[in-house]
């Protein structure tokens, strides 16, 4: 399996511009969780989703930021408008539902790095 | 909600020395113990998990101990070499990959 797959893995842009973090879950995976990580916070939990449906989006900083997940293969994040501060590393985890008898962990995809100038 | 610390925060030893890690949560009602190394421009990856049923993990240089009743757990790394050098990061969870509240990180340095 390729795991976790994301893209872009840098995305450099201006304050106020749309951005747009994409994200493709291992297959069979029916669990996907949005993280930011900063030096500040740590690793921070933004949104996560079981079965394509919203189940917590309580880190969610603020409207600026939305997610979807219109089907169990692909997410996206997205930031309208983005701001200096929300310049971090971004990642997308996935993992099986609780309740099967299989390894439940997550696993974290490679990360994207935005910066917003 | 569960609040997750960890100690200390950066840590160095000389290759060959072992490795602990402590982290300690406060909701009681967690139950799983995951254990991430980030190596530089990388995702965490999983080194090592924990159950609450079960008191200690080992795999091979890497063993993970849990205190229920303190509600702490400690990683350990025996036998150090220098590509053990990355952050590491300890989480607690009620439920098995879902909803992880993860530590501050560990960043270790392993010294030829």
């Amino acid at each position: 399996d390729a795991g976790v797959i994301q893209s872009p893995r840098h995305e450099v842009t201006e304050m106020g511009q749309e951005v747009t973090l994409r994200c493709k879950p291992i297959s069979g995976h029916n669990s996907l969780f949005w993280y930011r990580q900063t030096m500040m916070r740590g690793l921070e939990l933004l949104i996560y989703f079981n079965n394509n449906v919203p189940i917590d989006d309580s880190g969610m900083p603020e409207d600026r930021f939305s997610a979807k997940m219109p089907n169990a293969s692909f997410s996206t994040l997205k930031i309208q408008p983005s701001e200096p501060r929300d310049s971090a590393v971004y990642f997308c985890a996935s993992s099986f539902p609780p309740g099967r008898r299989i390894e439940e962990t997550q696993y974290f995809g490679p990360g994207t790095r935005l910066l917003v100038l | 909600g569960e609040n997750v610390e960890q100690h200390p925060s950066t840590l160095s030893v000389q290759e060959g020395d072992s490795a602990v890690i402590k982290c300690t949560y406060s909701d009681s009602a967690s139950n799983y113990f995951p254990w991430y190394k980030q190596e530089l421009g990388k995702g965490p990856q999983l080194i090592i998990d924990i159950r609450s049923n079960v008191g200690e993990k080992k795999d091979q240089r890497i063993a993970v101990t849990l205190n229920k009743t303190a509600k702490h757990f400690s990683l350990h790394i025996t036998e150090t070499q220098p590509e053990d050098s990355a952050v590491y990061f300890c989480a607690a969870s009620r439920e098995r990959g879902q909803n992880f509240v993860f530590g501050p990180g560990t960043r270790l340095s392993v010294l030829p």
